[in-house]
């Protein structure tokens, strides 16, 4: 009765492919988000979703595309992998954008 | 510009005694902010969250601590236990965006 989750965990890739990470959350809200995780552990926001409606937009490349077909779903699709996508994602959630957010458990996206 | 940034990048304390880990924000807009933990290989664990209109707030072996006036919070962990060595950040939810934006983070290790 995982809250927030996300596949897959791990993600190994070569530089070029496209890739995509699903996210699901249980706990009724209607507000979802991508966060970036580097590897000095720096969270940045990616993207934030209000009932299926993209909010933020944080100079994303368009290689990232989020697509959210209902409230409780948050998928992440990566054109192009480049060796500087390399991070942790974590998908995240929470009841308007103005409450505590629970995360996810990352994924870990290696490009080679 | 936004930025949350922390005092120190580590900190070691002995099993029981008591841990304080310091977080400075920049964004004066700041009204929200919450602590989390964050153990290897997991997402972001919500700690505790204060508003604005509040100086103090406590949990269970847990007490944050707000200076608008000098733009500082705090987390106090009382008797450090091995299961709180783990990564903590602070992290301020602006006004206007409804995002949450992330300090560098503070490892924390106890030694037993």
């Amino acid at each position: 009765d995982t809250a927030v989750s996300q596949t897959p965990k791990y993600l190994v890739t070569q530089m070029g492919n496209d890739k995509s990470i699903k996210c699901e959350q249980n706990l009724g809200h209607d507000t979802m988000y991508w966060y970036k995780q580097d590897s000095k552990k720096f969270l940045k926001i990616m993207f934030s979703y209000n009932n299926k409606e993209l909010i933020i937009n944080e100079t994303v490349p368009n290689r990232f595309s989020p697509k959210s077909p209902d409230k409780a779903h948050l998928n992440l699709h990566i054109n192009s992998l480049e060796l500087g996508d390399s991070a942790v994602y974590f998908c995240a959630s929470s009841q308007g954008d103005r409450a505590k957010v629970f995360f996810g458990s990352g994924t870990q996206l290696s490009v080679l | 510009g936004e930025s949350v940034g922390l005092h120190l990048p580590t900190l070691s304390v002995q099993e029981g005694d008591n841990s304080i880990i310091n977080c400075a924000y920049s964004n004066s807009a700041s009204d929200y902010f919450i602590w989390y933990k964050q153990e290897s290989g997991k997402g972001p664990q919500f700690i505790i969250d204060i508003r604005s209109n509040m100086d103090k707030r406590q949990g269970q072996r847990v007490t944050v601590l707000l200076n608008k006036t000098v733009k500082h919070l705090s987390l106090q962990i009382a008797a450090t236990q091995p299961g709180d060595s783990a990564v903590y950040f602070c992290a301020e939810n602006i006004i206007q965006g409804g995002k949450l934006i992330f300090g560098q983070g503070t490892e924390l290790s106890v030694k037993p």
